[in-house]
């Protein structure tokens, strides 16, 4: 069965660094999603991504925060400078076209910033 | 926007016996609705869905009604197995130009005491 992958699994880094969440969706999907999930939290709508530019984004999607699909596989999300209150767990989804358009999410990469 | 309510927040049943989660949307031009399952460390797994046009629908030992004029979901989950301990999400989902951005609840943690 497809699924969504994610890497890493976990990152450490220190404020203010730049890091990169990457995700592999499902191989015919179209659209891509990044949610992310403070620890016992909900998990909350960051972008979503269609057709090589952002459909809709949250106020938590500031400035800091870039999407990318830099080829036909990987969708990755980017954070500039993090902050503390970046350290959670996000998550990348993606869904198909049509009437089938059920996201499926992928295992998830737990950011921890220092 | 979308506003997801979820309860109970936590959740024990014995073996053998039914569970319930109750969901309420705010918003009425939502026609999606999926349910969740998250396992510790995991990304959050479909499990059933429901769209606006059905009332109800059966999935095994998954249920899950639809009551759009209350704006009321609900997932049953009978001859609860310990397997079925997790973090359970319900959301709300609004197709919008083909996308579709999902609005969770809470969670609902559900322990199956054997």
């Amino acid at each position: 069965e497809p699924e969504v992958t994610q890497t890493p699994s976990h990152q450490v880094t220190q404020m203010g660094q730049e890091v990169i969440l990457r995700c592999v969706p499902i191989s015919n999907h179209l659209y891509f999603y990044w949610y992310r999930q403070i620890l016992g939290q909900k998990v909350e709508f960051l972008v979503s991504f269609y057709n090589n530019e952002i459909s809709e984004k949250s106020e938590i999607f500031d400035d800091q925060f870039s999407v990318e699909r830099p080829d036909g596989s990987n969708f990755t999300l980017k954070i500039r400078s993090t902050k503390l209150e970046d350290s959670a767990m996000y998550f990348c989804a993606s869904s198909g076209t049509g009437s089938e358009r059920t996201q499926y999410f992928g295992p998830g990469t737990r950011l921890l910033v220092l | 926007g979308e506003n997801v309510e979820q309860h109970p927040s936590t959740l024990s049943v014995q073996e053998g016996d039914s569970a319930v989660i109750k969901c309420t949307y705010s918003d009425s031009a939502s026609n999606y609705f999926p349910w969740y399952k998250q396992e510790l460390g995991k990304g959050p797994q479909l499990i059933i869905d429901i769209r606006s046009n059905v009332g109800e629908k059966k999935d095994q030992r998954i249920a899950v009604t639809l009551n759009k004029t209350a704006k009321h979901f609900s997932l049953h989950i009978t001859e609860t197995q310990p397997e079925d301990s997790a973090v359970y999400f319900c959301a709300a989902s609004l197709s919008s130009g083909g996308y579709q951005k999902v609005t969770f609840g809470i969670g609902t943690k559900l322990q199956v005491i054997p």
